[in-house]
């Protein structure tokens, strides 16, 4: 199983500042088969990115994906208000895990 | 537009079983692998498995092997996850999830998602 480790596990962060987002994969993502998703409180999670850069229909070019093999990264370039939320990647190169996730919070 | 509405809230004893359903639409069904993702009370996101909608077959993470099994009913658009044998760690939100495209593994379509609540 293709294990999934993010980092930081928290972070605050003040709107207008720019985050970037780690997800470290305990083996090779082939064909950079990640994703990354956003999950506001009592909400389902929102897709932003699949392939590791491809950005899902309806969001914001400030959200950036990058990455491949074991190192991917979210990049946020300027923190709007409604950007405070969890992060989780997920690899569906091999079965299908997500990481533990990155809490997103205002300072 | 794609839409997948999912059956309500359950209660449960330990040792019992419960059945979710999760109703699609808006495109065609046979098409696509439907995610069953649950996620227990400030927790992560935990992946449970996969059902083919339209040959049937399943894969199961193996954390789960043992107790859920995956069907649909094509007629229906309607894909079914039974998880066996509850116990109080399995109380969390179940979601299905549809596949951005056959064979890609991100899903950006979301059940509203089911709370299952296992207590005595």
């Amino acid at each position: 199983e293709i294990v999934l480790t993010q980092s930081p596990g928290t972070l605050s962060l003040s709107p207008g500042e720019r985050v970037t987002l780690s997800c470290r994969a305990s083996q090779s993502v082939s064909g950079r088969q990640l994703a990354w998703y956003q999950q506001k409180p009592g909400q389902a999670p929102r897709l932003l990115f699949h392939g590791a850069s491809s950005r899902a229909t309806g969001i914001p070019d400030r959200f950036s994906g990058s990455g491949s093999g074991t190192d991917f990264t979210l990049t946020i370039s300027r923190l709007e208000p409604e950007d405070f939320a969890v992060y989780y990647c997920q690899q569906y190169s091999r079965s299908y895990t997500f990481g533990q996730g990155t809490r997103l919070e205002i300072k | 537009q794609v839409q997948l509405v999912q059956s309500g809230a359950e209660v449960k004893k330990p040792g019992a079983s419960v059945k979710v359903s999760c109703k699609a639409s808006g495109y065609t069904f046979a098409n696509y692998y439907m995610h069953w993702v649950r996620q227990a009370p400030g927790e992560g996101l935990e992946w449970m498995g996969i059902i083919n909608c339209g040959g049937g077959d399943t894969t199961y993470s193996q954390k789960f092997q043992d107790r859920v099994t995956m069907t649909r009913d094509t007629p229906t658009g309607t894909v079914y996850m039974e998880l066996s044998s509850l116990r109080s760690e399995d109380t969390a939100v179940y979601y299905c999830a549809r596949e951005v495209a056959l064979g890609v593994g991100a899903v950006p379509y979301w059940g509203q998602g089911t709370l299952v609540t296992v207590s005595s």
